[in-house]
């Protein structure tokens, strides 16, 4: 079944990086579009990056453009984040989720990691 | 940017009865519009998409309808698993995806 896994998080120092990974199995990664959605604590769901199953399209939340880059590796059937730049905002679990849709995506997020935690403090 | 208002934030209902939880929107979503469950602790779960589809895997007692700015989502008959929170995502605006606030069914 599909199956993803996120990795990375951890507790960093406003204006650090960070590098999200979101493992996959189960599926055929390559042929899937994949997004980033974040959650932060207490609070409700905020999209914030998709990266098209050929990693050629990508788009980003307007609050994170020009500091965070999704990637992908369809050889190693993962899902990348790297964020810079982090601000205390930034703070939430990070969730990777597939599009419902293979190649081109619907918009719809049909399975989803357990999410890894973000937390940007001095 | 549109905005999804989800109502009430707060539904208190016992098992076995109906769940009608709203979601409206700033402008016309024509019928882009999807629901999730969260139960605590959980990832969400996509239970509705395209304003009225069930997803593999979805109990029929989960009924979405609407289109334009007025959606619903329907629960039949209540069950224990059920009590989570709802929330509602448009993507007529792609990629300016946007969430509603949630719609918590407690006991």
């Amino acid at each position: 079944q599909v199956h993803l896994v996120e990795s990375g998080g951890g507790v960093v120092q406003p204006g650090r990086s960070l590098r999200l990974s979101c493992t996959t199995s189960g599926f055929n990664f390559s042929a899937y579009s994949m997004h980033w959605v974040r959650q932060a604590p207490g609070k409700g769901l905020e999209w914030v990056s998709i990266i098209y199953y050929d990693g050629i399209n990508k788009y980003y939340l307007d609050s994170v453009k020009g500091r965070f880059t999704i990637s992908r590796d369809n050889s190693k059937n993962t899902l990348y984040l790297q964020m810079n730049s982090l601000r205390a905002e930034d703070t939430a679990m990070y969730y990777c989720a597939r599009d419902i849709s293979s190649r081109y995506p619907l918009w719809w997020f049909d399975s989803w990691g357990q999410g890894t935690l973000v937390t940007v403090s001095s | 940017e549109i905005v999804l208002t989800q109502s009430p934030a707060t539904l208190s209902l016992s098992p076995g009865e109906r769940a009608t939880l709203s979601c409206r929107a700033s402008q016309s979503l024509s019928s882009y519009l999807a629901w999730y469950q969260q139960r605590p602790g959980q990832a969400p779960r996509l239970l509705i998409y395209d304003a009225s589809n069930r997803a593999p895997g979805t109990p029929a007692r989960f009924s979405g309808s609407g289109s334009g700015t007025d959606f619903t989502l329907t629960i039949s008959s209540l069950e224990p698993e059920d009590f989570a929170v709802y929330y509602c995502q448009q993507r007529s605006d792609w990629p300016r995806l946007t969430f509603g606030g949630g719609t918590k069914v407690q006991i």
